[in-house]
C-alpha cells in the first residue's frame, strides 16, 4: 500500500499568514493528488486534484503544486474559515490511502 | 445538485454486522465510483472500499475479509456491510461520490468531490 506522510501535524498561524503543508508519498503517484479540508463536525470537503487543480468555488488563496512524490498545498492569506484539518489523498491506486492530516489552529 | 445521506443503526454490538446504506440523489450511480469511507473519533480518514459504474468492486486489503459493498440501483443506493465487528470499528462513516478521470484510455477513480455528512457508528455491547 502507498503510505502518505504530511508535515506538520499541527500547525499554528494568524490571519494573513502564508502557510504550506507538505504531502510525501511512499511511491510514485504522478499527478493523482487530491487535497480535502475538513471543518470540526463537517465532512471533508475537495480543495485541490490532480495536484495543482482548484475544484470549482474554492478560493484562489488556495494552490497546490507538486508531482511524483513530493506535494505542497499553500494558503495565500489565511482567512478565519481557513482554521481546519487538511488531508491529502492519493488516487493512483488502491487503496486510496489519505495522509494523517495537519490541523491549522489559530495563534 | 448531488446529494449523499447515509443510514443505519448507530450501535452495533461486539462481534455482530455493521450495514449501512448510502442513498444518493442527483446523480445516477450507474456513473463514476461510489465509496465509503470512515474516521475513528479524533483520527484520520481510512478508505474502506468502492463500487463502480460496472458493479466491480475494490477494498482495503485488511478490511477485505470482513467487508461487501453492494449496490441496488433501482433505488440509486449503495451499501456496506461490515462483520465481527470490534470496538476498533467505531468511526464516523462516509460514504462519498469518486468521481472518474478517463483520460488515459479507461476510466479510474479520481477524488471525492461530494461526501455524506456522516453517520458515527458505535460498536459497544
Amino acid at each position: 500500500d502507498i503510505q502518505m506522510t504530511q508535515s506538520p501535524s499541527s500547525l499554528s498561524a494568524s490571519v494573513g499568514d502564508r502557510v504550506t503543508i507538505t504531502c510525501r508519498a511512499s511511491q510514485n503517484i504522478t499527478k493523482y493528488l487530491n487535497w480535502y479540508q475538513q471543518r470540526p463536525g463537517e465532512a471533508p470537503s475537495l480543495l485541490m486534484f490532480a495536484a495543482s487543480t482548484l475544484f470549482r468555488g474554492v478560493p484562489s488563496r488556495f494552490s497546490g503544486a507538486g508531482s511524483g512524490t513530493d506535494f505542497t498545498l499553500t494558503i495565500g492569506s489565511l482567512q478565519p474559515e481557513d482554521f481546519a484539518t487538511y488531508f491529502c489523498q492519493q488516487s493512483y491506486i488502491t487503496p486510496h490511502s489519505f495522509g494523517q492530516g495537519t490541523e491549522l489552529v489559530i495563534k | 445538485q448531488v446529494q449523499l445521506r447515509e443510514s443505519g443503526p448507530g450501535l452495533v454490538k461486539p462481534s455482530e454486522t455493521l450495514s449501512l446504506t448510502c442513498t444518493v440523489s442527483g446523480d445516477s450511480i450507474s456513473y463514476y465510483y461510489w465509496a465509503w469511507i470512515r474516521q475513528p473519533p479524533g483520527k484520520g480518514l481510512e478508505w474502506i472500499g468502492d463500487i463502480s459504474y460496472s458493479g466491480s468492486t475494490n477494498y482495503k486489503s485488511s478490511l477485505k475479509s470482513r467487508v461487501t459493498i453492494s449496490a441496488d440501483k433501482s433505488k440509486n443506493q449503495f451499501s456496506l456491510s461490515l462483520r465481527s465487528v470490534t470496538a476498533a470499528d467505531t468511526a464516523v462513516y462516509y460514504c462519498a461520490r469518486n468521481k472518474w478521470d478517463c483520460s488515459g484510455g479507461g476510466c479510474r477513480p479520481y477524488f471525492f468531490d461530494f461526501w455524506g455528512q456522516g453517520t458515527l457508528v458505535t460498536v459497544s455491547s
